[in-house]
């Protein structure tokens, strides 16, 4: 049965930083890892989505790359800013299944 | 843009009424999903549809049923509200079956049985 971590749990870091967030799936065997980010009491907007067949994607400040024979993904932020202060999920679609695997997340907060 | 809606934000209810919750996609997508979110559960997935008047249970499906009579629109039923079934109910839709696209959320549905 696939699993998702996501380690930390939560994450303080000061305006300006550079950071890294962490996934690890248990079961290699995915189409796909999505990044979300979710707002409190909000709905979760998709930030990034990697192939299995790919290594990273870029949008803007972020950078998501996939290591599926590890079994990681890290979702990095450039230049963190009070705005990206929100819980951040990774989820994974397994392969032969409709259905995405989610981690629990970590809450980012990034203070001015 | 996708854009995916439900119907109430917030929503009180009491032990034991029948509820439904309603999403609607635009985007002429084929999968549609409930989920419910809960502390420390995270999200976990309820039903999902990949075809009008198709449905497979999720994890979790014991005490709620789904109905897609259209495409752009899937409910969840609770049909004999409890206090347990208190939560957030996402609503998600993609573009495909077995599809390597994005899944897409609706704003969700903060439900409180009392």
């Amino acid at each position: 049965k696939q699993e998702v971590t996501q380690i930390p749990a939560a994450l303080s870091v000061p305006e300006g930083e550079n950071l890294v967030l962490n996934c690890s799936f248990t079961d290699s065997a995915i189409y796909n890892l999505q990044w979300f980010r979710q707002d409190p009491g909000k709905g979760l907007t998709s930030l990034l989505l990697i192939q299995s067949s790919q290594r990273e994607q870029t949008s803007g400040r972020l950078n998501a790359s996939l290591d599926k024979s590890s079994g990681r993904s890290t979702l990095y932020i450039a230049a963190s800013q009070p705005g990206d202060s929100a819980t951040y999920l990774c989820a994974v679609l397994q392969g032969g299944s409709e259905k995405l695997v989610f981690g629990k997340g970590t809450k980012l907060t990034v203070n001015p | 843009d996708v854009k995916v809606t439900q119907s109430s934000r917030y929503l009180v209810k009491r032990t034991g009424e029948k509820v439904f919750l309603e999403c609607v996609q635009d985007m002429d997508h084929e999968n549609m999903f409930w989920y419910r979110q809960d502390p420390g559960l995270g999200l976990r997935l309820i039903y999902f549809s990949y075809d009008v008047k198709m449905k497979e249970k999720g994890d979790i499906p014991e005490g709620y049923s789904v109905s897609r009579e259209k495409k752009e629109r899937f409910s969840l039923i609770l049909e004999s509200a409890s206090t347990n079934q208190t939560s957030m109910y996402l609503c998600a839709s993609t573009l495909g079956r077995l599809s390597s696209y994005e899944q897409y959320f609706g704003p969700g549905t903060r439900l409180t049985v009392t």
